[in-house]
């Protein structure tokens, strides 16, 4: 176990439709990153909050924001779903003295 | 950007078979690496980390991995696999140049069947 949880496990969304996706890490972890893994791909970075602001993004649009709580929770939040969003939502956090990311189990979203 | 290639996308093996996995990345700078490891249905675990020194690192469950420089690359062995061993494999890359957010570039995996 890693510490790092996510919810909900599943969810079924229609196009157009918005989603938020949650995640709790370890007390401590003030740094946590987003990844979208679409079937039959390795995870991809979609950005990272340190301290409660973003301070890296990947090639995703801006319809995919987040937010960091000082909690150690966040959320990833899609507007305007589309087909190809249809992936496994990981969320990963670290204490940013440290390197090693530890990865919660995932939210799998299917988008109709 | 950096980038993370891995050239065996199915790989099946007998029990007791050795392993090898290769993993090559682009980027000119220091970098850390990393493999991990997704059992079905469980979600991505540690298999191992390097950061610098030795260039042989171990790992859990009998993995090691061998960071050559400039080969660019950082290949997953293991003497002899399980059919426990039966998951998905991940190489990933951290690029630790300044001003960079350090976010994990992944691989696209190599999915091993180990056979009993």
């Amino acid at each position: 176990e890693t510490g790092v949880t996510q919810s909900p496990t599943h969810l079924i969304k229609t196009r157009g439709q918005q989603v938020t996706l949650r995640c709790s890490s370890q007390s401590g972890h003030n740094t946590v990153s987003w990844y979208q893994q679409a079937l039959g791909q390795g995870p991809q970075f979609i950005f990272q909050y340190y301290r409660e602001e973003e301070n890296g993004r990947g090639n995703f649009p801006p319809r995919f924001s987040g937010l960091q709580f000082p909690n150690y929770s966040s959320e990833l939040n899609v507007n305007a779903l589309e087909l190809d969003d249809s992936a496994l939502y990981l969320c990963a956090s670290r204490p940013a003295s440290q390197e090693t990311q530890y990865f919660g189990p995932g939210t799998r979203l299917l988008v109709l | 950007a950096q980038s993370v290639s891995q050239h065996n996308h199915h790989v099946i093996l007998s029990e007791a078979a050795s392993l090898e996995l290769g993993c090559n990345y682009s980027y000119g700078g220091t970098v850390n690496l990393f493999w991990y490891v997704q059992y079905p249905g469980q979600h991505l675990q540690l298999l191992l980390k390097y950061f610098s020194g030795d260039p042989l690192v171990k790992g859990i469950k009998g993995f090691e991995a061998e960071f050559i420089k400039s080969k660019f690359s950082f290949n997953l062995r293991k003497p002899s696999v399980q059919w426990s061993d039966t998951a998905e494999y991940f190489c990933a890359v951290k690029a630790l140049s300044s001003g960079s957010a350090r976010q994990l570039t992944f691989g696209s995996g190599t999915q091993l069947t180990v056979l009993p």
